[in-house]
């Protein structure tokens, strides 16, 4: 079984909108989790990382929240434009096991203009 | 600065063949983890390379085997393919002592 689930698995907003993606862990115990952009046909990319310690970490128009106790995050995005349509990756990192990272399937959005 | 690059970006094998794909780490990165993509799906974990040595492997057959070169570039090798192997190949870099991984753009191999 997947120690991270995304939610949910593609989603369709209009440019300008905002949406929430969500990610569920089981990987305990817990060193650090990441979100990651993907276009299609591309290799992932960094939007944010954060630590136990860490709540909430913005890039730009991107918005992480981690909740530790609950295992739950989420990414938001506001203001969607054409650009962010990718699959946007969650991704877990065991303690102490920093090499070997779970991922979660992706939420693929699209946005329309 | 050239970022994580990888060759060779789209290949066709048939079933049986073998490949070979390569992955050139930026400066600064010692650390080379292969990925294997299917369509639709996360990155599942092959194998990560550190001092040209195999540190750790994900629950992948002895097919697939790498190699890291004095320069910390790496291969990734995958022997009697099967149509199941058909999938994008991830390379990510990164410093041993930093949690950031920079991934390459990928290697899209399709089996026949």
């Amino acid at each position: 079984k997947n120690q991270v689930e995304q939610s949910p698995q593609s989603l369709i907003i209009l440019e300008g909108k905002n949406c929430t993606l969500q990610c569920n862990y089981t990987v305990s115990p817990f060193s650090n989790l990441r979100w990651y952009k993907q276009d299609t046909g591309r290799g992932p990319v960094s939007l944010t990382i954060m630590t136990f310690s860490e709540n909430t970490k913005s890039n730009g128009r991107y918005t992480a929240t981690l909740d530790a106790d609950t295992k739950q995050s989420s990414l938001h995005i506001t203001a969607s434009q054409l650009s962010d349509s990718a699959s946007y990756i969650c991704v877990v990192s065991k303690k102490g096991c920093d090499y070997k990272l779970s991922f979660g399937a992706g939420t693929t959005v699209t946005v329309r203009a | 600065d050239a970022g994580v690059t990888q060759s060779p970006t789209h290949l066709i094998k048939t079933r049986g063949q073998q490949v070979t794909l390569r992955c050139s780490p930026k400066s600064g990165h010692d650390t080379v983890s292969w990925y294997q993509q299917a369509l639709g799906q996360g990155p599942q974990f092959i194998f990560q390379y550190y001092e040209e040595e195999e540190r750790q492997r994900g629950n992948f057959p002895d097919r697939f085997s790498g190699h890291q070169f004095p320069n910390y570039s790496s291969e990734l090798n995958v022997n009697a393919l099967l149509l199941g192997d058909s999938a994008l190949y991830l390379c990510a870099g990164q410093n041993s002592g930093a949690n950031v991984l920079t991934f390459g753009a990928g290697s899209r191999l399709t089996v026949l």
